[in-house]
C-alpha cells in the first residue's frame, strides 16, 4: 500500500538555522512527491514537488531530492527564518492519479 | 494562485443536528474534488472523492449515510455531517484540482466542534 512517514515535532530553530525534515514513503508504481505547509489559520499550500526519480523540487530556498533508492524526500533549507513557522505535510499522489496520502505533519518554530 | 473557500471555517453545533460545510473553487473549475478530515497530531485522512454530477467515492471505513458528498457544479461540493456526535468533531478540508493543470488546491479547512 502507500504511506508516508515523516518526522515527528515541533522541530525547534533559531533564525540561520539549517533545516532538515525526513520524510520517507511506501508506494506501489512510480509515484509523485510533495511537500506542503500550512501557515497558522491558513490552508494547505504547495511547497515544492519532484514527480520521478532524482528530481529535485525547490521553491522559497527549500529543496527536496526524489530517492527511490531510499524512498525518501527530506525538505531542506540551508538558513530558515521566523516566517518559515508553520506545520510541513510530506505527501504523495499515487501513481493511479487520484489519490494524495500525507505523512502527519511536522510542525516548525523558528525563534528570532 | 488559485483560491479553494471553505465555508464555515467554525462551526459549533448540538449533538443529533446535522451540519453543511461548502467547498467553492473561487476562480477554476474542479470536475474532482477531496474531503478530508485531520486528527490532531495526525496526518490528513481521505475520507472521499467527489466528482462532479455522480456519486462520491467514500475510502473504506468512512460511512456514506453519516457524511452526505455532493459536488453540484463544478465550483462546489458539500459535506453533510448527519446526526453529529461529538466523536464527529474535528477538523474537515477539501482540496480541488484543477481541469487544466490538474493540481490540487486546498481549502483553509472547517473546525467542526459537537457538544
Amino acid at each position: 500500500g502507500n504511506s508516508v512517514t515523516q518526522m515527528e515535532g515541533p522541530v525547534t530553530l533559531s533564525e540561520e538555522a539549517f533545516l532538515t525534515i525526513n520524510c520517507t514513503y511506501t508506494a506501489t508504481g512510480y509515484p509523485s512527491l510533495f511537500w506542503y505547509v500550512q501557515y497558522p489559520g491558513e490552508g494547505l499550500q504547495l511547497l515544492l514537488k519532484a514527480t520521478k526519480a532524482d528530481d529535485k523540487g525547490s521553491n522559497k530556498g527549500f529543496e527536496a531530492t526524489y530517492r527511490k533508492e531510499t524512498t525518501s524526500f527530506h525538505l531542506e533549507k540551508g538558513s530558515v527564518q521566523v516566517s518559515d513557522s508553520a506545520v510541513y505535510f510530506c505527501a504523495l499522489e499515487s501513481y493511479n492519479f487520484n489519490k494524495f496520502y500525507f505523512g502527519s505533519g511536522t510542525k516548525l518554530n523558528v525563534k528570532p | 494562485g488559485a483560491v479553494v473557500s471553505q465555508h464555515p471555517s467554525r462551526v459549533i453545533c448540538k449533538s443529533g443536528t446535522s451540519v453543511k460545510i461548502e467547498c467553492r473553487s473561487l476562480d477554476f473549475q474542479a470536475t474532482t474534488m477531496f474531503w478530508y478530515r485531520q486528527f490532531p497530531k495526525k496526518s490528513l485522512m481521505l475520507m472521499a472523492t467527489s466528482n462532479e454530477g455522480s456519486k462520491a467515492t467514500y475510502e473504506q471505513g468512512v460511512e456514506k449515510d453519516k457524511f452526505l458528498i455532493n459536488h453540484a457544479s463544478l465550483t462546489l461540493s458539500t459535506l453533510t455531517v448527519t446526526s453529529a456526535h461529538p466523536e464527529d468533531s474535528s477538523f474537515y478540508i477539501c482540496s480541488a484540482r484543477t481541469t487544466t493543470t490538474g493540481e490540487l488546491f486546498f481549502g483553509e479547512g472547517s473546525r467542526l466542534t459537537v457538544l
